[in-house]
């Protein structure tokens, strides 16, 4: 069975700070995808990234970035600088490479709050 | 535009009122799925379909219905709705087989409130 782990679930911070959101996940796939979407508070899911097992290098996209350490499980997401537009939630899912694996499991989510 | 669409985007609807969410996209992929999220619970898989004619449950299956007899269309059915479905609901769509990295393409999201 797949699982996401995301422990955080809220997260304040003042504008300009730096925040990381953890993800940790569970799967017996050796072939697997993890992406990170955004739910702003219209409710739309936006997609942010994939990464697929075998590329663990990371990723930076202006101000955000990514950290994929397979020997940890985990996929975490830093926010640079952040901006009252960040305020969200975030979520992290994993799909494996077949059949029932195949869908999208997602975390629970993580509340970020950016305050002017 | 590739896109996935539902309807309606808002309902409020009565205990036991039969309901159907609409779901239809236009990029002829294989896969469909539903999905609800609920606070602190994440989205949760509800039912999905591998292609035509072929579906299967999810995680919370429960009180719901879907059918495939078209590649662009994946309803979801309510026959007697409960509080308990009171939810935002997603489709979503993506090409299978090998490549299951596709880009997974999301629905704007259904409200359905139960009263």
């Amino acid at each position: 069975a797949q699982k996401v782990t995301q422990a955080q679930t809220e997260i304040s911070v003042v504008e300009k700070e730096d925040v990381t959101l953890d993800c940790v996940y569970e799967t017996r796939d050796t072939t697997y995808y993890l992406f990170w979407y955004k739910q702003p508070p219209s409710g739309e899911l936006v997609f942010l990234i994939r990464r697929n097992s075998f590329d663990e290098q990371n990723e930076i996209s202006g101000r955000y970035s990514w950290n994929f350490q397979k020997s940890t499980s985990s996929f975490n997401f830093t926010i640079t600088a952040s901006q009252v537009v960040d305020s969200a939630v975030y979520f992290c899912a994993l799909r494996g490479y077949t059949g029932a694996n195949s869908k999208l499991t997602f975390g629970k989510g993580i509340t970020l709050s950016v305050r002017p | 535009e590739a896109q996935v669409t539902q309807n309606p985007r808002y309902l409020i609807t009565v205990t036991g009122k039969k309901l159907t969410v609409t779901c239809s996209q236009n990029m002829n992929h294989e896969y469909m799925s539903w999905y609800r999220q609920d606070p602190g619970l994440g989205l949760r898989q509800i039912y999905y379909s591998m292609n035509v004619e072929v579906t299967d449950k999810g995680d919370v299956p429960e009180g719901y219905k879907v059918s495939r007899k078209e590649k662009r269309n994946f309803p979801l059915i309510l026959e007697s709705p409960s509080p308990n479905q009171t939810s935002l609901y997603f489709c979503a769509s993506t090409k299978t087989g090998l490549h299951s990295g596709n880009t997974i393409y999301f629905g704007e999201g259904s409200w359905l409130t139960v009263v």
